[in-house]
């Protein structure tokens, strides 16, 4: 069964450093997604992408935050200068056919990358 | 400000009983998924519905869509130890391509 797959698993780095979490969607999904959860708390949504380009972003993905998709199957969140507020859990999702209105489908999520910042 | 709210927030009970969540919002949605999750791992989608006053059935759970489309229902008759685990809702507006998420309901089942 196709998943959506996720590197590292988990990775500890200082503050201020930079950070590349790694997701490889499911291969025919159009639509990726970046959403966070810090422990024991809800689901933040980070940022959506489709067709090459962010088409819509939350007020937590500020100007620390970029999303690349640079070969066609990865689909890379970077933060540049990581904070210890940053330290969560990242999931990244993919769809096929978007989250908005009736079109709804299901969004596939990964097993999250951790995310610890000291 | 577009908020789902999920109760309880906590809910421990015996194997074998019945049980309700909900979640409810102001907002009218186009449709609403209900997502698991387990410990370490990502939400796995149970359910969409999108009509008002839907109800769907997926073995001993039972999903319900509010009439005005702005809450939903999550029965489970004879809850297992299997059940364990964190419950989500997320609701889609025509207006956003993100999903409004609540804060989750967890649910522990005790054999």
């Amino acid at each position: 069964e196709p998943e959506v797959t996720q590197t590292p698993s988990h990775q500890v780095t200082q503050m201020g450093q930079e950070v590349i979490l790694r997701c490889v969607p499911i291969s025919n999904h159009l639509y990726f997604y970046w959403y966070r959860q810090i422990l024991g708390q809800k689901v933040e949504f980070l940022v959506s992408f489709y067709n090459n380009e962010i088409s819509e972003k939350s007020e937590i993905f500020d100007d620390q935050f970029s999303v690349e998709r640079p070969d066609g199957s990865n689909f890379t969140l970077k933060i540049r200068s990581t904070k210890l507020e940053d330290s969560a859990m990242y999931f990244c999702a993919s769809s096929v056919t978007g989250t908005a209105g009736l079109r709804t489908g299901e969004l596939f999520f990964g097993e999250g990358s951790r995310l610890t910042v000291l | 400000t577009q908020l789902l709210e999920q109760s309880p927030q906590f809910l421990s009970i015996q194997e074998g009983e019945n049980l309700t969540v909900y979640c409810n919002s102001s907002s009218v949605f186009s449709s609403l998924q209900w997502y698991r999750q387990e410990p370490g791992e990502g939400p796995v989608l149970l359910v969409t519905v999108v009509t008002g006053g839907e109800v769907k059935k997926l073995k001993r759970l039972t999903f319900q869509f509010g009439d005005a489309r702005k809450d939903s229902s999550l029965h489970i008759t004879a809850a297992q130890t299997g059940d364990t685990g964190l419950y989500l809702c997320a609701g889609a507006l025509d207006s956003n391509y993100q999903l409004i998420w609540g804060a989750g309901t967890k649910l522990i089942i005790k054999p």
